[in-house]
C-alpha cells in the first residue's frame, strides 16, 4: 500500500524568508503523480503544485518549487519569499492513475504540515 | 460558477439522526469522491465513483451510504449518526484515464457536528 509521510507537524518562517516542507512516500509503482495541496483557514483545498514521476525536471509555480528525488522517494516543497497568505496546512499527496479505465484511486494524503508565517 | 459544490456547508445534529450531504460538479469529470477530514486534519478517502459505479469503498461503517444518480452528482447519506462522525466531509472530482492526471478538484467541505 502506498503511504505518504510528512514528518513536520508544524513549521514557522519569517515573512519574506524561504521555507522547505518535507514529504516522503512509499510506492512500488514507477509511474505516478505527486501533489502539494494547501488548506488555508477557509478550509478550501487548493492545488499548489504537481509533479509527474516520469519527469526529471522539478516542477515550479512562481514562488513554489519542489525537490523531487525519485530514488529517495522524497518530494519536498520550497516556498520562497514567504507571504502572510501562505499560512495554511500543507498536504503532500500521491496517486497512481490507472489508464485502463475504471480506476479511481483518488489521492493518498500525508498528515499535513501547519505553516506559520511570522510578520 | 462553482466547480464542485457541496450542501450544506455546516450541519449540526443530534446523535441517532439521519442526514445527507449533496455534491455536484460541473467540470464534466467522470470520477467523484468523498473524503473525511478528522479533527487532526487527516484526510482519508471514503468512497469513489467512476461513471456512477462504486470503485472504492474503504473501511467505512455501513451507516454511510453514497449514491450517485449521475456522473455529476454524488451524495452521502449517513444513518444513526454518532459522535465520532463529527468531521469535515469533502467531495471531490477528477478525470481518470489517458487524459487524467489524478488531480482532484475539491468542494468547500461540509462540517458535520454531532451533539
Amino acid at each position: 500500500a502506498q503511504t505518504v509521510t510528512q514528518s513536520q507537524p508544524e513549521m514557522s518562517v519569517q515573512e519574506a524568508e524561504t521555507v522547505t516542507l518535507s514529504c516522503t512516500y512509499d510506492t512500488s509503482e514507477s509511474d505516478y503523480y505527486l501533489f502539494w495541496y494547501k488548506q488555508p483557514p477557509s478550509r478550501q483545498m487548493i492545488l499548489v503544485i504537481r509533479q509527474e514521476a516520469y519527469k526529471q525536471q522539478n516542477a515550479t509555480e512562481n514562488r513554489f518549487s519542489v525537490n523531487f528525488q525519485k530514488a529517495a522517494k522524497s518530494f519536498s516543497l520550497k516556498i520562497s519569499d514567504s507571504q502572510l497568505g501562505d499560512a495554511a496546512m500543507y498536504f503532500c499527496a500521491y496517486t497512481y492513475p490507472r489508464y485502463s479505465g475504471g480506476g479511481a484511486d483518488g489521492l493518498t494524503f500525508g498528515k499535513g504540515t501547519h505553516l506559520i508565517i511570522q510578520p | 460558477d462553482t466547480a464542485v459544490s457541496q450542501t450544506p456547508k455546516y450541519l449540526v445534529t443530534q446523535m441517532g439522526n439521519d442526514k445527507s450531504i449533496k455534491c455536484e460538479q460541473n467540470l464534466g469529470h467522470d470520477t467523484m469522491y468523498w473524503y473525511k477530514q478528522d479533527s487532526k486534519k487527516f484526510l482519508k478517502i471514503m468512497f469513489s465513483y467512476n461513471n456512477k459505479e462504486l470503485i472504492i469503498n474503504e473501511t467505512v461503517p455501513n451507516r454511510f451510504s453514497p449514491k450517485s444518480p449521475d456522473k455529476a452528482h454524488l451524495n452521502l447519506h449517513i444513518n444513526s449518526l454518532e459522535l465520532g462522525d463529527s468531521a469535515v466531509y469533502f467531495c471531490a472530482s477528477s478525470h481518470v484515464g489517458l487524459a487524467g492526471t489524478g488531480e482532484l478538484f475539491f468542494g468547500e467541505g461540509s462540517r458535520l457536528t454531532v451533539l
